[in-house]
């Protein structure tokens, strides 16, 4: 089956520890992103990539570093500097360069830092 | 970006008929209008979108007004696994090097009930 795949589904870490969430696709999109969640609120968008080896900046990339390194795997690591780490955290693909845009999402990380 | 205005939340009698209306009085001639529904703890979904004209898929209905400044989504026969968020998005205009932003407000909390 393709899709995409996000683990572990909750993760709970220090605070002051770096973790990196894990996003993997089989789809062959180009193209995938990192989104974050707060409780009542909408997606808000971290980092997106459009091609291996060139990812840019989203609405709020401050303490989050990303790197693509292969066409199906697009981690996120959540650093120290990020002040309010604990949210749902999305990954999504797509095909670029499509006139209209269809994201795929996974079923998402749950961070809790305590 | 054109902004979406949503109610914040509706309710819909099970088997009836849900109708989900999104504002989007700011948006320009060549954006899209996406709508997306996010099952509790769940990775959004892509339900639909359209350009102008009325659109049908085996989800939903888009009805889009002649001015494009507002839509109706309509679910014909909700069922309670329909009850979720749904997210009314109108495409950012900037394609970043193939790689299309969507901004998702707070969408609208549909709950259908028995």
């Amino acid at each position: 089956d393709g899709g995409i795949t996000q683990s572990p589904k909750y993760l709970f870490r220090k605070e002051g520890q770096n973790v990196t969430l894990s996003c993997e696709q089989n789809l062959n999109h180009d193209a995938m992103y990192w989104y974050r969640q707060d409780p009542g609120q909408g997606l808000r968008l971290i980092y997106y990539s459009q091609i291996v080896n060139d990812f840019q900046k989203g609405d709020i990339a401050e303490g989050y570093s990303v790197s693509r390194e292969k066409k199906e795997s697009f981690p996120l690591t959540v650093t120290s500097a990020q002040k309010n780490p604990t949210a749902f955290y999305l990954c999504a693909s797509s095909i670029p360069g499509q006139s209209y845009n269809e994201q795929f999402f996974g079923p998402g990380t749950r961070l809790t830092v305590l | 970006d054109a902004k979406t205005t949503q109610p914040t939340s509706m309710d819909c009698a099970e088997g009836r008929a849900a109708n989900l209306p999104c504002n989007h009085s700011t948006i320009s001639g060549n954006e899209y209008v996406y709508w997306y529904r996010q099952i509790h703890s769940q990775g959004p979904q892509y339900i639909i979108h359209g350009l102008k004209n009325n659109e049908t898929n085996e989800m939903a209905s888009l009805i889009i007004t002649e001015d494009r400044k507002s839509s109706t989504l309509i679910l014909p026969h909700a069922t309670l696994r329909d009850t979720a968020v749904y997210y009314c998005i109108v495409r950012d205009r900037i394609i970043i090097q193939g790689a299309q932003k969507l901004v998702f407000g707070q969408g609208t909390r549909l709950t259908i009930n028995p």
